[in-house]
């Protein structure tokens, strides 16, 4: 069982979607929770950070994190063309650092 | 835009060659990574400095050679590399090593070996 499951997708949304995306993680040491969003032959840019479990909230993204089913999502509202993007999970806890394949994510006009 | 400036942004070399990746950050940040990430994977941790010391060698080949010549300064220096050493080097920093510390990365260089 690999340390952390992102679904890597194509995942493909019409313009103005809800976009949900999601990782689960095995390990129980990770506390600190990140998304990045990598556009086409650029570096990661991060989007989100949290710590332990809640939500958090900046715009049109809304990152959850429920530490008892070691779940976290990215949410993004009224999605645009412009989200079409690879969109990673990462997470760190116990100094170990993980992450996700990343979800390769469509949004059309 | 990232705090975190790499360079070249591109790179084609022969197996022969030597050549260096630069980065440079003025974050004040402590920890300098690199990161290798081939097409559709996630970044691949190679290296960390933590206080200009070499902190974590993920096992990297010989051929690769990190520096850190001051806190806001890190170099790869490449040697005698294989085709399919081909992918995106990223460099990150962040405040200082270890876990609640968020990473920043720059924007790659994009590193072609034939």
């Amino acid at each position: 069982q690999k340390e952390v499951e992102q679904d890597p997708g194509p995942l493909s949304v019409p313009e103005g979607a809800i976009v949900s995306l999601n990782c689960t993680y095995s390990n129980s040491a990770f506390q600190y929770f990140m998304w990045y969003r990598q556009y086409s032959r650029k570096g990661p840019e991060l989007l989100m950070y949290t710590y332990s479990s809640g939500n958090k909230e900046d715009g049109r993204f809304t990152a959850q994190v429920d530490k008892s089913s070691k779940y976290i999502s990215l949410f993004i509202r009224d999605s645009q063309p412009s989200d079409s993007a690879t969109y990673l999970c990462a997470m760190t806890g116990n100094n170990d650092m993980r992450f996700g394949a990343g979800t390769r994510l469509t949004v059309k006009p | 835009d990232t705090e975190v400036t790499q360079t070249p942004k591109h790179l084609v070399m022969g197996m022969t060659n030597k050549k260096s990746l630069k980065c440079e950050q003025h974050m004040g940040h402590r920890a300098m990574y690199w990161y290798k990430q081939k097409a559709k994977k996630p970044p691949e941790l190679m290296f960390v400095y933590s206080y200009e010391k070499l902190s974590i060698n993920e096992s990297v080949p010989s051929r690769f050679s990190p520096e850190c010549p001051n806190s806001s300064l890190l170099n790869l220096h490449l040697h005698a590399l294989q085709p399919e050493d081909s992918a995106l080097y990223l460099c990150a920093s962040s405040f200082a090593q270890g876990s609640g510390n968020t990473i920043y990365f720059g924007e790659g260089s994009w590193l072609t070996v034939v």
